[in-house]
């Protein structure tokens, strides 16, 4: 079974900087997705950034980054120019590629308090 | 974009009382659905997984007597929580995709359930 693991329970930036939230997972499928989802304190999931295992080219949305490492299955979010609107819940999960239906797979969450 | 509606956003009740919760995708067809649970500061835990017109999944753990789920049409699936005590007291979440094995997965807002 895959699991994800976010190794960092909290963390802090300051406004303005950058800050990036680390995420490991463990798969023996080559065909995936990777995801960090956000959550504010409203508790509504929003998706920040996706990527797809078969493309090498790092995706990136305005200020959020990954750096995807395949082969160490490592997928980290970069954020930049940090904002207070940034403070969350965030949340990196894997789902196959290779079965219809599948499920998302969670990390524990990493909380990201933004200092102003 | 896709949106998935759900409610109600807050339920108080007395224990011992049923309560359901409806979750509609809005404007795609929802061939699956999913049910988490999430406690304050941790991660969503998927409580079950519904294909239109089948019986759900349910995880490992989850008891499917008191959590009864139904999807009964491409764009509605609700959860009951049976006889609910104070320890099904959550924060519970439903999300919904369409058909095929690359199409993304929209959250609804959750339902705080508190119970007396």
């Amino acid at each position: 079974a895959q699991t994800v693991t976010q190794s960092q329970p909290e963390m802090s930036v300051q406004e303005a900087e950058t800050v990036t939230l680390s995420c490991t997972y463990d798969t023996s499928e080559s065909d995936y997705y990777l995801f960090w989802y956000k959550q504010p304190p409203s508790r509504q999931m929003i998706l920040v950034i996706r990527q797809e295992a078969y493309k090498q080219q790092n995706a990136t949305e305005n200020r959020f980054s990954v750096n995807f490492q395949k082969a160490a299955k490592s997928f980290s979010l970069k954020i930049s120019d940090s904002q207070l609107g940034d403070a969350a819940m965030y949340f990196c999960a894997y789902r196959s590629a290779l079965l219809y239906g599948n499920k998302l797979v969670f990390g524990a969450g990493t909380i990201l308090r933004v200092k102003s | 974009g896709a949106v998935v509606s759900q409610h109600p956003s807050r339920v108080i009740c007395k224990s011992g009382t049923s309560v359901k919760i409806e979750c509609r995708s809005l404007d795609f067809q929802a061939t699956t659905m999913f049910w988490y649970r999430q406690f304050p500061k941790q991660s969503l835990m998927l409580m079950a997984t519904s294909n239109e017109g089948s019986k759900a999944t349910y995880e490992q753990g989850v008891e499917k007597d008191k959590f009864l789920i139904n999807h009964a049409s491409l764009t509605l699936s609700t959860l009951t929580v049976t006889s609910a005590h104070p320890e099904d007291s959550s924060f519970y979440i439903c999300s919904a995709r369409g058909t095929g094995p690359r199409t993304p997965q929209h959250f609804g807002d959750g339902t705080r359930l508190s119970i007396l």
